[in-house]
């Protein structure tokens, strides 16, 4: 079965250091997403892409975030200075249509920021 | 706004009892459900959807939800839990093209 594959697993980093998160979708999905769960939290959505560009950003996903689709099978989440509060579990997914469709998700990245 | 509410943080059940997990929804019109598993270190896996029809839907491993317009709820049931099943579930929706996931219920499998 088809799967999102993410990478790292596990990343520690230090405050202030920048990170990259690494996703592949499924090769013949074309909507991709991030969403981030706080230890203990909820799973919240971050960022949402389509045709090369973001269609929709939560509210959390400020100017230290930033997505690309840099080579057509990678799907990266960066970090520019990460902050302590940015420790989470970074599920990457995608799917093959938009509106009700059926989100295939990833294993997740953890990242600890010390 | 949308959201998601599962009342119950933690559960524990005995091994081989029935399990029911509650969700409830705050959506204007009928939107996507979705419940969602996510075991021990590993991703979210898909249990069932409900996009319209049949109230009732079967997923995978056994599990069943069924949709109450009236109740705005879509419960999470299986009649006879397996140890294997303890993780924590999320029960979720769709209002437009992403998704909006609840807090998330724990369960707890006693043998």
């Amino acid at each position: 079965e088809p799967e999102v594959t993410q990478t790292p697993s596990h990343q520690v980093t230090q405050m202030g250091q920048e990170v990259i998160l690494r996703c592949v979708p499924i090769s013949n999905h074309l909507y991709f997403y991030w969403y981030r769960q706080i230890l203990g939290q909820k799973v919240e959505f971050l960022v949402s892409f389509y045709n090369n560009e973001i269609s929709e950003k939560s509210e959390i996903f400020d100017d230290q975030f930033s997505v690309e689709r840099p080579d057509g099978s990678n799907f990266t989440l960066k970090i520019r200075s990460t902050k302590l509060e940015d420790s989470a579990m970074y599920f990457c997914a995608s799917s093959d249509s938009s509106g009700a469709n059926v989100l295939t998700f990833g294993a997740g990245s953890r990242l600890t920021v010390l | 706004a949308q959201s998601v509410t599962q009342p119950d943080i933690h559960i524990t059940v005995s091994e081989g009892a029935s399990l029911e997990l509650r969700c409830n929804y705050s959506y204007g019109a009928t939107p996507y459900l979705f419940w969602y598993v996510q075991s021990p270190g590993q991703g979210l896996q898909l249990l069932l959807k409900y996009f319209s029809g049949d109230t009732l839907v079967q997923g995978i491993k056994g599990f069943e939800a069924e949709f109450k317009r009236s109740q705005s709820s879509f419960n999470l049931r299986k009649p006879s839990v397996h140890w294997s099943d303890a993780a924590e579930y999320f029960c979720a929706v769709a209002p437009d093209d992403k998704i909006i996931f609840g807090k998330g219920t724990r369960l707890h499998i006693l043998p």
